[in-house]
């Protein structure tokens, strides 16, 4: 499985939205109706850690601000009003085909 | 709060084993799965396999033939080998949770610096 993200690079003004593409090259949909997509941003320096997971599910402590959409093969991140802490490399991730955990080559995300 | 440490020699000569091993504290390794993923210096992410607690493994195919996998329950660990390195193998390697199915990837460790020279 492939997934393929757009923009590769993210130059956004502070207080602007900002959007993200993944598409995966097979369904995500699983038979129980979600989608298996993650998003993850790694800031620099730093571990990757989980923004959304499900789709569209934030994780613990994620601010409001970030939101997953779509289904199937393509889903979109969305920052309603990008801050300057948001700055770093967004990644989508599918749990769900072989070979599990597949990466997208992810996006990053500048301040101009 | 859970927290993942990674530990192992930071530097494999080419040829020879490479072998990590993931500490889990203020959790259990019960129930969840447990994850490595690496990332060369300047490069994404690449998912290397997961473990279940009970010692069920998945792992990337592009891998698959050189990776093993275990969990120590008594110890709270779970640990990573990959054989017959060469300098592609050189990245940081991070170890993961997986709460549950479709759950992502919640806490991480905070990665180790594997360099595959001689």
């Amino acid at each position: 499985n492939v997934m393929t993200q757009s923009p590769l690079s993210l130059p956004v003004t502070p207080g602007e939205p900002a959007s993200i593409s993944c598409r995966s090259s097979q369904s995500l949909l699983h038979s129980n109706g979600h989608n298996y997509l993650d998003w993850y941003v790694q800031k620099p320096g730093q571990s990757p850690q989980l923004l959304i997971y499900l789709g569209s599910t934030r994780a613990s402590g994620v601010p409001d601000r970030f939101s997953g959409v779509g289904s199937g093969t393509d889903f979109t991140l969305k920052i309603s009003r990008v801050e300057a802490e948001d700055v770093g490399v967004y990644y989508c991730m599918q749990p769900l085909h072989t070979p599990l955990y597949t990466f997208g080559q992810g996006t990053k995300l500048e301040i101009k | 709060q859970e927290q993942l440490q990674e530990s192992g020699p930071g530097l494999v000569k080419p040829s020879e084993t490479l072998s990590l091993t993931c500490t889990v504290s203020g959790g259990s390794l019960s129930f969840h799965y447990w994850s490595w993923i690496r990332q060369p210096a300047g490069k994404g992410l690449e998912w290397i396999g997961r473990i279940y607690y009970v010692g069920n493994t998945d792992y990337n195919p592009s891998l698959k033939s050189r990776v093993t996998m275990a969990v120590d329950t008594s110890k709270n660990q779970f640990s990573l080998k990959v054989r017959s390195v060469t300098a592609e193998d050189t990245a940081v390697y991070y170890c993961a949770r997986t709460y549950g199915e479709g759950y992502g990837l919640d806490v991480w460790g905070q990665g180790t610096t594997v360099t595959v020279s001689s």
